[in-house]
């Protein structure tokens, strides 16, 4: 099946920082999705980008399927950024089924 | 927007005891539902998907004699733990696509289980 890397696994930061959380993906694939994971597991669900760019605030991200990774922009990052998020990619052959990366554990420190 | 209502949100309980956990598509018709479950501090990991009208599928190493599921219609889908132990505490959530294929997943907000 697809393999999914994302990094950096933790990321500390000082409020008003920005980052980027990088996901790359092994096979093509239709679906890709980056979600927020609040501290009660509700998962946030941030960008619907198989390819292409899009932005929502201080979010943004960019997905390169011909080269198989996607990027999340973080912009002025606030404390309540905080929590893990999450890449998630349907692979071409596996009908819908999601495949999620390990996270990256952002905190962001006041 | 699609939205996914999962219930109930938390349950503790005794060991032994069946416990089913309910995953709704509020405001649109999902003929294919997925139930993941999630470990402290680790990823989402798909354990079954749930065809409407149709036996699930489960992935390799999930058993499907202790994770029932049930996909009777086009809304509902029930994932049922049957003599649950400590071992199958957990994280579970459910997602559901609108349609088939390449569209973003629905996702409910999780039902912690706790067995005691």
């Amino acid at each position: 099946g697809i393999q999914v890397e994302q990094s950096p696994p933790d990321l500390i930061l000082q409020e008003g920082a920005n980052s980027t959380l990088r996901c790359n993906f092994s096979d093509s694939v239709n679906n890709l999705q980056w979600f927020h994971q609040n501290p009660w597991g509700q998962l946030i669900n941030l960008f619907y980008i198989p390819s292409g760019t899009k932005q929502n605030g201080r979010l943004s991200a960019t997905t390169v399927a011909t080269e198989r990774y996607s990027l999340l922009y973080i912009s002025s990052s606030q404390t309540t950024d905080s929590g893990v998020y999450f890449c998630a990619v349907m692979e071409r052959t596996s009908g819908s089924r999601l495949t999620f990366g390990e996270g990256t554990q952002l905190t962001v420190n006041p | 927007g699609a939205v996914v209502s999962q219930h109930p949100s938390r349950v503790i309980c005794k060991s032994g005891t069946s416990v089913k956990i309910e995953c709704r598509s509020l405001d649109f018709q999902a003929t294919t539902m997925f139930w993941y479950r999630q470990f402290p501090k680790q990823s989402l990991m798909l354990m079954a998907t749930s065809n409407e009208g149709s036996k699930a599928t489960y992935e390799q190493g999930v058993e499907k004699d202790k994770f029932l599921i049930n996909h009777a219609s086009l809304t509902l889908s029930t994932l049922t733990v049957t003599s649950a132990h400590p071992e199958d505490s957990s994280f579970y959530i459910c997602s559901a696509n609108e349609r088939a294929g390449s569209q973003p997943q629905h996702f409910g907000d999780g039902t912690r289980l706790s067995i005691l």
